[in-house]
């Protein structure tokens, strides 16, 4: 298995708080990614990165932000949470290579409740 | 990226073959068909890909139709354990994301 951990792997958090949940990884691999799956919508890119300091929007970016200013670590913020917000959150990587493999490797997930 | 459509279910015995389908009709030509399951409470699992010829790892084949307008995932041998959604997703090289649709939900039954 992949070397990716999350933290915290469940939390809950009141409606207006801060949260920031953090990605590791031990794989040095370039590409991280965050997504969050609700129940009816399957899995959905919230922000992505190609490299420390790079990162870009997925589909569904607002009210979230990330940082990386480390290779292993990877962090999705919350600024305010909102109840919208209450989903699943999954952390992957991914290293492409000369064809621009798609083989992501997922972390084990954090489950944020927001009330 | 090419729309895929796959059945939202599907069921299959123990022991027998699992073939599952995906339609992209859309797909263009450096289009490549990635796989993938999730099984429940797990993060998904990368299981296989292909562009125009079949492919085949230790988890499962990938049979690529000659137009490319379809594919198949086949599990040889299905266990409770590939009790799973199994997504199948079209992907142009370059530096686009995956985008996971809804997949379909594979039961495998004793």
């Amino acid at each position: 298995d992949a070397g990716i951990t999350q933290s915290p792997r469940h939390k809950v958090t009141e409606t207006g708080t801060p949260v920031t949940l953090r990605c590791h990884q031990t794989e040095n691999h370039r590409y991280m990614y965050w997504y969050r799956q609700d129940p009816g919508h399957g899995l959905r890119l919230i922000h992505y990165s190609y490299g420390v300091k790079d990162t870009d929007k997925g589909e569904v970016s607002d009210g979230y932000s990330v940082s990386r200013s480390k290779t292993e670590d990877f962090l999705l913020t919350l600024e305010s949470a909102t109840s919208s917000q209450t989903s699943v959150y999954f952390c992957a990587i991914s290293e492409p290579g000369r064809w621009y493999s798609y083989e992501q490797y997922f972390g084990p997930g954090t489950r944020l409740t927001v009330t | 990226d090419a729309k895929t459509t796959q059945p939202p279910s599907m069921d299959c015995a123990e022991g027998r073959a699992a073939n599952l389908p995906c339609n992209h009709s859309t797909i263009s030509g450096n289009e490549y068909v990635y796989w993938y399951r999730q099984i429940h409470s797990q993060g998904p699992q990368y299981i296989i890909h292909g562009l125009k010829n079949n492919e085949t790892n230790e988890m499962a084949s990938l049979i690529i139709t000659e137009d490319r307008k379809s594919s198949t995932l086949i599990l040889p041998h299905a266990t409770l354990r590939d009790t799973a959604v199994y997504y199948c997703i079209g992907v142009v090289s370059g530096n686009t994301p995956l985008v996971f649709g809804k997949g379909t939900r594979l039961s495998v039954i004793a």
